[in-house]
């Protein structure tokens, strides 16, 4: 079946720095991904919708500058964290969906975020 | 707009025993229905997915999961849970209309006990 594949699993940085988290579909190609966002017994919060070649569409209440995504292929995109902050420490799952409109969501293992 | 209602956010059940998660969506026209398996620091799984057709859609590890639309519901049931079943369950709605993007319940926890 279709794989996502999501790294680091795990990222400890320092306030101040940025961190990136790469997305890949491993064996489809994807127009778009989506980044979400788990905090703590919470649900997923969708932060912007990833499109191959375009500028991201990002949700309300989600900072543009502070969370850069690139879409430069088919198969991979990027959420760079900038400036990491203590309260961006969090879950991030990346998902991305075949070319099909009917195609479900193939989701990421999830990148641990913690922010000293 | 399209909202996701999981109505228990913790269901604990004995091993073996039945179980059903309660999902209610709001949405004025067709979607897509789906729900998914998370454990414990992982991404989510695709348990099973109602596009259109019979109402009785089955996934996998034995679940199932009903689509009644006058209810507005999409139920996911197990008759016999299993220790491993223990991980958090998201309902989730599809809606072209809306950008493509898809909505989740707030999740239901399952723990199943010995």
């Amino acid at each position: 079946g279709a794989v996502v594949s999501q790294h680091p699993s795990r990222v400890i940085c320092k306030s101040g720095t940025s961190v990136k988290i790469e997305c890949r579909s491993l064996d489809f190609q994807a127009t778009t991904m989506f980044w979400y966002r788990q905090f703590p017994k919470k649900s997923l919060m969708l932060m912007a919708t990833s499109n191959e070649g375009s500028k991201a569409t990002y949700e309300q209440g989600v900072e543009k500058d502070k969370f850069l995504i690139n879409h430069a292929s088919l198969t991979l995109s990027t959420l760079t964290v900038t400036s990491a902050h203590p309260e961006d420490s969090s879950f991030y799952i990346c998902s991305a969906r075949e070319l099909s409109p009917d195609s479900p969501l193939h989701f990421g293992n999830g990148t641990r975020l913690t922010v000293t | 707009a399209q909202s996701v209602t999981q109505l228990d956010s913790q269901v604990p059940v004995f091993e073996e025993a039945p179980v059903e998660l309660r999902c209610n969506y709001s949405s004025s026209v067709s979607v897509y229905l789906f729900w998914y398996v998370q454990y414990p620091n992982q991404g989510l799984q695709l348990l099973l997915k109602y596009l259109s057709g019979s109402t009785l859609v089955k996934g996998i590890n034995g679940f199932e999961a009903e689509f009644n639309k006058s209810q507005t519901s999409f139920h996911l049931r197990k008759p016999s849970v299993h220790i491993s079943d223990t991980a958090e369950y998201f309902c989730a709605v599809f809606l072209r209309a809306a950008g493509n993007k898809l909505t989740f319940g707030g999740g239901t926890r399952v723990l199943v006990k010995p």
